[in-house]
């Protein structure tokens, strides 16, 4: 049974400009959330989503989006883009959110210019 | 919004000594704690969780502690092992949000 996935791995945009990042969560999962973690410290969080409605959503500007699919997955965007956006974008699935456990991604480093 | 935070931020034990990590919290409507190990370069793990109807909880050489009173959790590794060495992250989590602590590097010298 295929665990989470993230996808790209790596990506590097320029200042200003806009990044989708792509997560598949575990199989029978129906929650997604995101995470924003910088070298050296905890994640910090974006959004929960459970069900294709927006759940919880954390401190950070609306340059943040996301959306969730019907099959359960999801795509995180980021608008105008800063430099203090790079980061390892994690992504973590559960079954249904809440007080479930969370899985994470291996996440995508985004890296901005 | 909730505030959590972790001590220390790093710890040294031999191995085979036990090893604490502390955190406490703010929003006391948080019930949901769990732990998690990252090993450099790798994702989060969950190693253990609590809810706020259990007090403590055991998984072989690991066990978390709560006090939703104090608002404080503390995870414990016994008889540590070189293995354990990596960075280790508490969360608190009211079910819509989840806030992590700022991370305790542990490092377990042969």
């Amino acid at each position: 049974d295929a665990g989470v996935t993230q996808s790209p791995t790596h990506l590097i945009k320029t200042r200003g400009q806009q990044v989708t990042l792509r997560c598949s969560p575990i199989s029978g999962h129906k929650s997604v959330s995101w995470y924003q973690q910088v070298l050296g410290q905890g994640p910090q969080f974006i959004f929960q989503y459970y069900e294709k409605e927006e759940r919880g959503r954390g401190n950070f500007p609306d340059r943040f989006s996301a959306r969730q699919f019907p099959n359960y997955s999801s795509e995180l965007n980021v608008n105008a883009l800063l430099l203090g956006d790079s980061a390892l974008y994690l992504c973590a699935s559960s079954l249904q959110g809440g007080l479930y456990e969370q899985y994470f991604g291996p996440g995508t480093r985004l890296t901005v210019t | 919004g909730e505030n959590v935070e972790q001590h220390p931020s790093t710890l040294s034990v031999q191995e085979g000594d036990s090893a604490v990590i502390k955190c406490t919290y703010s929003d006391s409507a948080s019930n949901y704690f769990p732990w998690y190990k990252q090993e450099l370069g790798k994702r989060p793990q969950l190693i253990i969780d609590i809810r706020s109807n259990v007090g403590e909880k055991k998984d072989q050489r690991i066990a978390v502690t709560l006090n939703k009173t104090a608002k404080h959790f503390s995870l414990h590794i016994t008889e540590t092992q070189p293995e354990d060495s990596a960075v280790y992250f508490c969360a608190a989590s009211n079910g819509n949000q989840f806030y992590f602590g700022t991370g305790t590097s542990l490092t377990v010298i042969p």
